[in-house]
């Protein structure tokens, strides 16, 4: 069966800090598909990114950036330099290849909270 | 484009009442599927479908109908509201992964209470 862990329900840190948020993921598939959302206060759904099981490549945007470790089964989401606006529940999701980026199957979330 | 369109916000419903949460879009995406969202439970997979007239069940399908008549909409409906129901509901609708690497969209939600 798939399954996400992420197991920090709530981080807290002051603007400036670097954050990294862990996902932990289960599953039998050789292919699938990472995500990671963040959700907002005003509560909307926000793509940050996918990634596919084959390509182990580290990904940076700006002051976002995502490790993938297929050998510790973990995509681990950093965010440098925290600003206020980072603050949103971040969900880490997984899905089979035959159902990529439709049938997802989402972390509990973490809620990031960063103060000025 | 507006996306991926969802109707009502809000809704209160009695335990016993049924209804329908509709969801539209107009990106002619082939993908569409209801998630509803509980505190300190992430999103779960209600139903989904991979093209107009098939579906198929997620993770937590009972309780719940879908259809999919047209590549556009994908309404969800409660036969008779319990208060477990009580949640918010999104609905997401995406390209063919097989044609592109592109993301799952989301509408902005239905936040349902159920007394």
């Amino acid at each position: 069966a798939q399954k996400v862990t992420q197991a920090q329900t709530e981080i807290s840190v002051v603007e400036k800090e670097d954050v990294t948020l862990d996902c932990v993921y289960e599953t039998r598939d050789t292919t699938y598909y990472l995500f990671w959302y963040k959700q907002p206060p005003s509560g909307e759904l926000v793509f940050l990114i996918r990634r596919n099981s084959f390509d182990e490549q580290n990904e940076i945007s700006g002051r976002y950036s995502w490790n993938f470790q297929k050998s510790t089964s973990s995509f681990n989401f950093t965010i440098t330099a925290s600003q206020v606006v980072d603050s949103a529940v971040y969900f880490c999701a997984l899905s089979e290849a035959n159902q990529a980026g439709t049938a997802l199957i989402f972390g509990k979330g973490t809620t990031l909270s960063v103060s000025s | 484009n507006a996306g991926v369109t969802q109707t009502p916000k809000f809704q209160v419903l009695k335990t016993g009442q049924s209804m329908t949460l509709q969801c539209a879009q107009d990106m002619n995406h082939e993908y569409m599927s209801w998630y509803r969202q509980d505190p300190g439970m992430g999103l779960r997979l209600i139903h989904y479908s991979v093209g107009a007239g098939i579906t198929d069940q997620g993770e937590v399908p009972n309780g719940y109908n879908v259809s999919r008549s047209t590549t556009e909409d994908f309404p969800l409906r409660l036969l008779s509201a319990a208060p477990s129901q009580t949640s918010v509901y999104f609905c997401a609708s995406s390209y063919s992964p097989r044609d592109s690497f592109r993301p799952l969209h989301f509408g902005n939600g239905t936040r349902l209470t159920v007394t």
